[in-house]
């Protein structure tokens, strides 16, 4: 059973671009927790998806920033019009729904660099 | 804002002593309060989850105890080794099942040979 995967692990974008990162939850896992790295600072919330609905937004940048989470293929972490501050590491989450004993699993991350 | 604190944010220790972190959380709407252990350009590796108020987990030498009423948690290690030395986490799920998960900043722990 692989676990979560990320990709691309490392991606490279100038100023202006548009940054799309993918990920694969565990198989029979619905949830999907995405979270930031910026360095020297912990993993800060974004957004938290289920199959076709966001349950949570809150961490969110209102502009630029979207995602979702079809009922086919991987959750999709868009960034448009990079900017240098969007330099971070990417991390996706995800869990089965049901009790509240249940582990969430981490993907490797994602690595942005906008120069 | 839900605030999830850890300290000490980092310790230095020498091989075989044994160590404890702090995790404190608020209290209202607990879920789940889970362990991570996370290294440099890996992925958080899960440690514990702990649900219930007085619970205790252990996995080889490290341990982890849960307060909800007082919203602590604490982490033992017994007889630090080089291999444990990583960034360890702690990450509050609260609201319910669809609730969110908020990390700590974490305890950075060396352990010297």
């Amino acid at each position: 059973n692989a676990g979560v995967m990320q990709n691309p692990r490392h991606l490279v974008r100038r100023r202006g671009q548009e940054a799309r990162l993918r990920c694969s939850p565990m198989k029979g896992h619905s949830h999907v927790y995405w979270y930031r790295q910026l360095p020297e600072e912990g993993l800060k919330f974004m957004v938290y998806l289920q199959k076709e609905n966001i349950i949570d937004e809150s961490g969110m940048p209102k502009e630029r920033f979207s995602a979702e989470f079809p009922k086919e293929g991987p959750s999709i972490l868009r960034i448009q019009q990079v900017v240098r501050g969007d330099s971070a590491a990417y991390f996706c989450a995800s869990h089965r729904l049901g009790d509240s004993g249940n582990t969430i699993y981490f993907g490797e991350g994602s690595w942005l660099t906008v120069v | 804002i839900l605030n999830v604190e850890q300290s000490p944010q980092s310790l230095h220790v020498q091989e075989g002593d044994s160590t404890n972190f702090t995790c404190s959380f608020p209290s209202s709407n607990f879920y789940a309060l889970h362990w991570y252990r996370w290294e440099t350009a890996k992925s958080p590796e899960a440690l514990f989850v702990m649900t219930l108020n007085g619970d205790e987990k252990k996995k080889g030498r490290i341990s982890a105890t849960l307060n909800t009423k007082e919203g602590y948690s604490y982490l033992y290690i017994k007889g630090s080794q080089p291999e444990d030395s990583a960034t360890y986490l702690c990450a509050l799920k609260w609201g319910g099942s669809q609730g969110n998960l908020i990390f700590g900043k974490g305890t950075k722990l060396s352990v010297k040979p």
